[in-house]
Order: C-alpha cells, then sequence, then structure tokens
C-alpha cells in the first residue's frame, strides 16, 4: 500500500504570500491530521479533517485553515505568511483517527523569506 | 494545557547497550501513548504504541506504560548506530489531537 505523500516537498514563499499545501493519506484512511514543526517549538498540532469536516483544532491563528475533499485528500492553506512560519508541515493519515496510529508523509519544507 | 514532556538530551550510549528513553504526560485521562523516530530531515515513523499498563515488547524495542503515575518509556536493547535519531512520545485520548514531546535526541557510538 503506498504511503502518505505530500506536495509540494519545498517551498520558498515571501512575507505576505500564501500558500497552499497537499496530501493524500494512505488508501483507506479518512482521517488527515496537520502538523508544523519546528526546531523550538517541536511538533505542534494544526487540525485534523474527517469525512469532509473539521474535527479537532490546534492553537494556530486563522490564517490557517484547511480542507478535505470526498476522496479524503486534504489541503491546508496559510496565508499572509509570516517569517516565524518557516518549518516542515507533515500530514499524518490514519483509519478514522482518535485513538489510532497515525502515519507520517515525508512532509512540506517551507521557507519564508 | 495538556503535556508532554521528555528530556531533550542527547542520551549517549554505547553499541550494544540499553538505551531507556522516558516521557511524562499532564492529562490523566489520556487512552493512548505512541513512540516515534525521527531521523534528521525526515518524517516522523511509528515505533510502537501501547494502550494499557505493563509493557510491549517487539523486537529490540520495549514500552512500558505506567498511568498512575503518567509515565510512558521506551528501551532500545543491543543498541545499534542506526538508532541515532530523535525519538518522540505522543499521547492522546479519544477524540482528541494528539499531543506530541519535543523529544530526546539519542546518539549511539560504535
Amino acid at each position: 500500500k503506498a504511503g502518505v505523500t505530500q506536495t509540494p516537498r519545498y517551498l520558498i514563499k515571501t512575507r505576505g504570500q500564501q500558500v497552499t499545501l497537499s496530501c493524500s493519506p494512505i488508501s483507506g484512511h479518512r482521517s488527515v491530521s496537520w502538523y508544523q514543526q519546528t526546531p523550538g517549538q517541536g511538533l505542534q498540532f494544526l487540525f485534523e479533517y474527517f469525512s469532509e469536516t473539521q474535527r479537532n483544532k490546534g492553537n494556530f491563528p486563522g490564517r490557517f485553515s484547511g480542507r478535505q475533499f470526498s476522496n479524503s485528500r486534504s489541503e491546508m492553506n496559510v496565508s499572509t505568511l509570516e517569517l516565524g512560519d518557516s518549518a516542515l508541515y507533515l500530514c499524518a493519515s490514519s483509519l478514522f483517527g482518535g485513538r489510532e496510529t497515525q502515519y507520517f508523509g515525508p512532509g512540506t519544507r517551507l521557507l519564508v523569506l | 494545557q495538556k503535556e508532554v514532556e521528555q528530556n531533550s538530551g542527547p542520551l549517549s550510549v554505547p553499541e550494544g547497550a540499553i538505551a531507556s528513553l522516558n516521557c511524562t504526560y499532564s492529562d490523566r485521562g489520556s487512552q493512548s501513548f505512541f513512540w516515534y523516530r525521527q531521523y534528521s530531515g525526515k518524517s516522523p515513523e511509528l515505533i510502537m504504541s501501547i494502550y494499557s499498563n505493563g509493557d510491549k515488547e517487539d523486537g529490540r524495542f520495549t514500552a512500558q506504560l505506567n498511568k498512575a503515575s503518567q509515565y510512558v518509556s521506551l528501551l532500545i536493547r543491543d543498541s545499534q548506530p542506526s538508532d541515532s535519531a530523535t525519538y518522540l512520545c505522543a499521547v492522546n485520548q479519544a477524540g482528541t489531537a494528539l499531543i506530541f514531546g519535543k523529544g530526546t535526541t539519542l546518539s549511539v557510538s560504535s
């Protein structure tokens, strides 16, 4: 079975721009979670989607948003980019979420200049 | 605020030794506990999951859970240089987000 895929793998943007990242979960998985990883803060939860509905949300500003499509693929969007948004953005999928194991994609490394 | 605490390390052990990684969590309602390994520049990969008090063994890895003490640990037997990585502890309960510790860096010297 193919793993979680994320595109693009690398991105360079400038402050004020917006960016959209994409995640395709493992086939059959319906829960997709997004995380931001930085050296200082570690892995921080952004949001979780299940069956096209946001089920949980982390403590991030409204500039961070996401959505999930009927095929379980998910996108996250960051508007009005700030230097501090430079990070590794990780997507993880599981069958139904909750207590289940989450499997991570390779991540998208975003650099904001 | 739900928290997961890990010693950042680095934890240095010689090849063949036992590496012991520890994690404490603040939410008494936590039900699921995971250990992930992350190599530099890569994404986290699952090593072990544990849901009940006690030990769970998988090859060279043993996870130990003590809910009364809010403590979960990972033992790596016969440590190898390839085990050198950052180990992330993660905790959640049904319906909530997975909360990660900041990780412990393990260095195994040959």
